[in-house]
């Protein structure tokens, strides 16, 4: 059963740059995707972007494209995500999430995001 | 981006209740939604996905459904374990999209 590590808690001057990893142990990405999640305090799920294979290259939201890439290693067994410019508004818990086809009894394979990291802190602070 | 609203944004209900929560999405997205559970500290778990499937492990009291843009999320009989906040998520798109969340509280 895979489960994904993520490093540990930052904090970061605003405008600075903080770099997540995410380490699938027991097994690796090649055959899914990785998406990552943040959650500002007290607010709910946001989507940030991933790589999902059938779609090739990663997708980004929008309000983060111009400022966050999101890799994978050659093994395929640890995801990163760097998030630059950092703000305040930044300041939440952040998610990898393993992206997985999931196939439902009449044989429709859907995505969804099944093994979670245990989310890693980032704090933005003068 | 494809829109995904909630309802109700919070709920208090009874060990016992039968609960729904509703998703719409902004436009069609045939069966394409999922729902997480997520408690307080913890990372969100997976429930249901394709509108209507129950991920592996998860109780029989959890069922979804719906198509288009308006999907439920249904908790037959609440148990103490259930109070939490549960998120709707379109996987149509390759933009994915949570809904704002509903959090459910104990009565």
């Amino acid at each position: 059963q895979v489960q994904l590590v993520q490093s540990g808690p930052e904090v970061k001057k605003p405008g600075s740059s903080v770099k997540v990893s995410c380490k699938a142990s027991g097994g690796t990405f090649s055959n899914y995707g990785v998406t990552w999640v943040r959650q500002a305090p007290g607010q709910g799920l946001e989507w940030m972007g991933g790589v999902i294979p059938i779609f090739g290259s990663p997708s980004y939201a929008q309000r983060f494209r111009d400022r966050v890439s999101i890799t994978t290693d050659e093994s395929s067994t640890t995801a990163h995500m760097v998030l630059s410019s950092l703000r305040s508004e930044d300041t939440a818990v952040y998610y990898c999430a393993r992206v997985a086809p999931a196939v439902t009894a009449g044989g429709s394979y859907y995505y969804a995001m099944d093994v979670w990291g245990q989310g890693t802190t980032v704090t933005v602070a003068s | 981006d494809i829109q995904m609203t909630q309802s109700p944004s919070s709920l208090s209900a009874s060990v016992g209740d039968r609960v729904t929560i509703t998703c719409r999405a902004s436009q069609h997205i045939n069966s394409y939604v999922n729902w997480y559970q997520q408690k307080p500290g913890n990372a969100p778990t997976l429930l249901i996905y394709g509108a209507s499937s129950l991920q592996s492990g998860v109780p029989s009291r959890f069922s979804g459904s719906g198509s288009g843009t308006d999907f439920t999320l249904t908790i037959s009989s609440l148990q103490r374990e259930d109070f939490a906040t549960y998120y709707c998520q379109q996987s149509y798109s390759t933009l994915y999209t949570f809904g704002q969340g509903t959090k459910l509280a104990i009565k």
